[in-house]
């Protein structure tokens, strides 16, 4: 099965600062996604990465695809407390059956 | 469009006791999928359902099952509930492959 490993498992930031969290797959990524998740909620769909070297923004959160490193990077610029939750990457099993599999996570906490 | 669609949003049960969740997909998503997410982990894939069938399954003993209606509606049923069961249960739905939107959850809590 597809492993996904998220690096740092939580972070600490000031508000405004930058920060970057990492997932590495142990196989092909076929499509690469990043989910929000308020403590004991639902997932909040972020992006989709499908493309090596694809880049995708929204608002101030970048995501980027290392297809050859099979590795994804979600970068936060200028954090606020909106930001704070915990932020998991998924990926498909190349079938276009969406049975993700996911990194167990990493909490993000904004200090104002 | 109300999106996924989850119920209830928090239950509790008794060891032994048996439970059913139930999930709407957003409109014009004819995939279901459920997951259990243990405190602290990332989402475990239970099994999908499409047209009416279970198409796949992940690492769960056979205690979980589940059912897709006509209407793409889908319940997860879990008998014999263990301590161990206690998570937050989350549903996804898809059209044909596209995306994957997932529900609020339902915290279930065995005790």
């Amino acid at each position: 099965s597809q492993e996904l490993e998220q690096s740092p498992q939580s972070l600490i930031v000031q508000e405004g600062k930058n920060l970057t969290i990492n997932c590495t797959s142990s196989k092909t990524l076929y499509g690469l996604y990043w989910y929000k998740q308020k403590y004991g909620e639902g997932l909040i769909f972020l992006m989709m990465l499908q493309k090596g070297g694809e880049e995708k923004s929204h608002e101030k959160i970048t995501a980027k695809l290392d297809e050859k490193k099979q590795q994804s990077s979600l970068h936060i610029t200028a954090s606020q407390p909106s930001h704070a939750g915990i932020y998991l990457c998924g990926a498909d099993n190349g079938y276009n059956f969406n049975k993700f599999y996911f990194g167990s996570g990493t909490k993000l906490n904004v200090k104002p | 469009d109300a999106g996924v669609t989850q119920s209830p949003t928090h239950l509790i049960k008794t060891r032994g006791q048996q439970v059913t969740l139930r999930c709407s997909p957003k409109s014009g998503h004819d995939t279901v999928s459920w997951y259990q997410q243990a405190l602290g982990q990332g989402p475990q894939f239970i099994f999908q359902y499409y047209e009416e069938e279970e198409r796949q399954r992940g690492n769960f003993p056979d205690r979980f099952s589940g059912h897709q209606f006509p209407n793409y509606s889908s319940e997860l049923n879990v008998n014999a509930l263990l301590l161990g069961d206690s998570a937050l249960y989350l549903c996804a739905s898809s059209f044909s492959g596209q995306g994957a939107f997932f529900g609020q959850g339902t915290r279930l809590t065995v005790v």
